[in-house]
C-alpha cells in the first residue's frame, strides 16, 4: 500500500520568510496530490492540489510542485503570515479509494 | 455553510463501553471516510463506505465497525472501547468525480477512561 512520508514535523520561521513541507511517496499509481490545512480546533481543509500530469501549480502565495520521477512533491508559501500557523498534512491518492496521508508539519509563523 | 456534521465534539466513556459516532454530509456524496489522528501519525483511515450498505476496511479497522443504512449518515461503533482508541475521529465525505470534492467534518475528540 501507499505509503507518505513528511517533513519536517514542525517548522517555525518569520513573518515574512518562505516555507517549505516536502512529501515522497511510494506507490507510483498514485495520481492526486492535495494539501489540508487544519487551524487549532478546526476541521482540515483543502487549499491545494496537484495532478500528475502537473509539474507544478500556484496560487497566490502557496504552490505545489510534484517530481512523478523521484515521487516527491512539495509545499512553498511565500511571504508567510501569522494567519498561516496551523498544521499541513500532505496527501496522496489514487483511483481506487485510496488516500493516504503525511503525519502532518505543524507551522509557527513568528509576527 | 457546513456540509459535514458530526454528533459530537467532545466524548468521554468508559472503558469497555459501547460507543457511537455519527456522521451526516448533506452533498448527496457516494463515498465516506472514517479517519483517526493522532499526533505524529497524521490522519489514518479506518473504514470507508461507497454506498449505502457497504463497507472496506482502511487501514485499522481492528476495535471498530462501520454501518451506512442511509447514504447522508455514516457511523462509527467501538464496540468496546479501550484506552487507546482516544483519539481525534475525523469524518470525510466526496462524490465519485474525484478526490478534490473531499470535506471533512470538525472532529470528535474522544477520551476512554
Amino acid at each position: 500500500g501507499e505509503n507518505v512520508e513528511q517533513h519536517p514535523s514542525t517548522l517555525s520561521v518569520q513573518e515574512g520568510d518562505s516555507a517549505v513541507i516536502k512529501c515522497t511517496y511510494s506507490d507510483s499509481a498514485s495520481n492526486y496530490f492535495p494539501w489540508y490545512k487544519q487551524e487549532l480546533g478546526k476541521r482540515p481543509q483543502l487549499i491545494i492540489d496537484i495532478r500528475s500530469n502537473v509539474g507544478e501549480k500556484k496560487d497566490q502565495r502557496i504552490a505545489v510542485t510534484l517530481n512523478k520521477t523521484a515521487k516527491h512533491f512539495s509545499l512553498h508559501i511565500t511571504e508567510t503570515q501569522p494567519e498561516d500557523s496551523a498544521v499541513y498534512f500532505c496527501a496522496a491518492g489514487d483511483n481506487n479509494n485510496d488516500m493516504r496521508f503525511g503525519a502532518g508539519t505543524r507551522l509557527t509563523v513568528k509576527p | 455553510d457546513v456540509k459535514v456534521t458530526q454528533s459530537s465534539r467532545y466524548l468521554v466513556k468508559r472503558t469497555g463501553e459501547k460507543v457511537f459516532l455519527e456522521c451526516v454530509q448533506d452533498m448527496d456524496h457516494e463515498n465516506m471516510f472514517w479517519y483517526r489522528q493522532d499526533p505524529g501519525l497524521g490522519l489514518r483511515l479506518i473504514y470507508f463506505s461507497y454506498d449505502v450498505k457497504m463497507k472496506e476496511k482502511g487501514d485499522i479497522p481492528e476495535g471498530y465497525s462501520v454501518s451506512r443504512e442511509k447514504k447522508e449518515r455514516f457511523s462509527l461503533i467501538l464496540e468496546s472501547a479501550s484506552t487507546n482508541q482516544t483519539s481525534m475521529y475525523l469524518c470525510a465525505s466526496r462524490n465519485d468525480q474525484g478526490w478534490e470534492t473531499q470535506y471533512f467534518g470538525p472532529g470528535t475528540r474522544l477520551l476512554v477512561l
